[in-house]
């Protein structure tokens, strides 16, 4: 059974700075990765989807990375602002399952 | 409104009552999926849909009865509901036109659920 966690649970930066955000996966048979958004009483908004075949998949100051051999993804992002501010979820898709997610990092990035 | 809607965003109930919440999309997308986002526990897949009158259990489905007989409509029935089911309920959605589920998701914005 697919397991995903992400470190750290929280983090706090101050504006501008560049952050990496953890994913990890125990079963690397996966179809793709998906990173999500979820500001506080939303639902989620989907950032990056990266196919099994793919390494990494950019947009705008997010750049996700898949290394399923180590079972990892991380999400960079790059000057980071406050309204990057928010709750980060990754999910898993392996084949024949449906998506499996992680617990999420809580960001706040500080003016 | 174009996308996916739930309706209603807020309820409260008794233990024991049957209650319904409803989610609707207007893409035509194949599959539909209920969640439900606990702390603690993440975000937990209910019942999935794969086209209309198709549906499947997911990780947590005991107490819950889903239907889907028009594509657009995925309405999820608490059918005697308990303290523990107290949670946020996540609709989604996904084009499915690969014939697998595992596309990019489109989330409603939640329905939050409080059981006394």
């Amino acid at each position: 059974k697919q397991e995903v966690t992400q470190i750290p649970a929280a983090l706090s930066v101050p504006e501008g700075e560049n952050l990496v955000l953890n994913c990890s996966f125990t079963d690397s048979a996966i179809y793709n990765l998906q990173w999500f958004r979820q500001d506080p009483g939303k639902g989620l908004t989907s950032l990056l989807l990266i196919q099994s075949s793919q390494r990494e998949q950019t947009s705008g100051r997010l750049n996700a990375s898949l290394d399923k051999s180590s079972g990892r993804s991380t999400l960079y992002i790059a000057a980071s602002q406050p309204g990057d501010s928010a709750t980060y979820l990754c999910a898993a898709h392996n084949y024949g399952q449906n998506f499996v997610f992680g617990p999420g990092t809580r960001l706040s990035v500080l003016p | 409104d174009a996308g996916i809607t739930q309706s209603p965003r807020y309820k409260i109930t008794e233990t024991g009552r049957q209650v319904t919440l409803m989610c609707h999309q207007t893409w035509s997308h194949s599959y539909m999926f209920w969640y439900r986002q606990d702390l603690g526990h993440g975000l937990r897949l209910i019942y999935y849909s794969a086209a209309a009158d198709i549906t499947d259990k997911g990780e947590v489905p005991d107490g819950y009865v889903v239907s889907r007989s028009k594509t657009e409509n995925f309405p999820l029935t608490l059918e005697s509901a308990t303290r523990s089911q107290t949670s946020v309920y996540f609709c989604a959605s996904s084009p499915g036109t690969s014939g697998l589920p595992q596309e990019t998701q489109y989330f409603g914005p939640g329905t939050r659920l409080l059981v006394l």
